[in-house]
């Protein structure tokens, strides 16, 4: 049973570009939650998706929008990237109000 | 919202040994409390739960406990081993019926042989 996957691994931008990064739950999971970890801190959340809807909202800009597709796979779009930017960004799926797994990660880094 | 402080920042300790993590959580309505260890270039692995319905829960050298009427819960690792290395990150969640977690800032903890 394959566990949460991401992709890319890492991935290099340049500021005032936009990303998009891709998250595929753990199988049997329908909620995908994003967050942000920057170097030496904990994960922030971004954002949640549930039935293919944004759930609830982190304390992030609107430069951050997400999508999450019938499969419950989803991706996080980043539009005119900030050096601040720079961090993981990890994707965790749930199948209930509890548990969540978290998958390995995307490093982004903007320069 | 909810805010989590988790105590020590970095954790040494001899191999054998025991080791205590420490957090405390703001919002009383919080009933759920994670534990993550982090190895470095991974992602956070969910290594024990407690839910605010009991006071404890051990799973082999592993345990957590939970004081709602303080607001904190603590972890416990026994007999530590080179492995036990790496990052360990509590969180708590707002019984708003949906799954996000607040995190603290995580304890670095560090098992020398």
């Amino acid at each position: 049973d394959a566990g949460v996957t991401q992709s890319p691994t890492h991935l290099i931008k340049t500021r005032g570009q936009q990303v998009t990064l891709r998250c595929s739950p753990k199988s049997g999971h329908d909620t995908v939650s994003w967050y942000q970890q920057a170097l030496g801190q904990g994960p922030q959340f971004i954002f949640q998706y549930y039935e293919e809807e944004e759930r609830q909202r982190g304390n992030f800009p609107d430069r951050f929008s997400g999508h999450q597709f019938p499969n419950y796979s989803s991706e996080l779009n980043v539009n005119a990237l900030l050096l601040g930017d720079s961090a993981l960004y990890l994707c965790a799926s749930s199948s209930d109000f509890y548990e969540q797994y978290f998958g390995p990660g995307t490093r982004l880094t903007v320069t | 919202g909810e805010n989590v402080e988790q105590h020590p920042s970095t954790l040494s300790v001899q191999e054998g040994d025991s080791a205590v993590i420490k957090c405390t959580y703001s919002d009383s309505a919080s009933n759920y409390f994670p534990w993550y260890k982090q190895e470095l270039g991974k992602g956070p692995q969910l290594i024990i739960d407690i839910r605010s319905n009991v006071g404890e829960k051990k799973d082999q050298r592993i345990a957590v406990t939970l004081n709602k009427t303080a607001k904190h819960f603590s972890l416990h690792i026994t007999e530590t081993q080179p492995e036990d290395s790496a990052v360990y990150f509590c969180a708590a969640k707002i019984n708003s019926g949906y799954s996000t977690l607040t995190f603290g800032k995580g304890t670095m903890l560090l098992v020398s042989p």
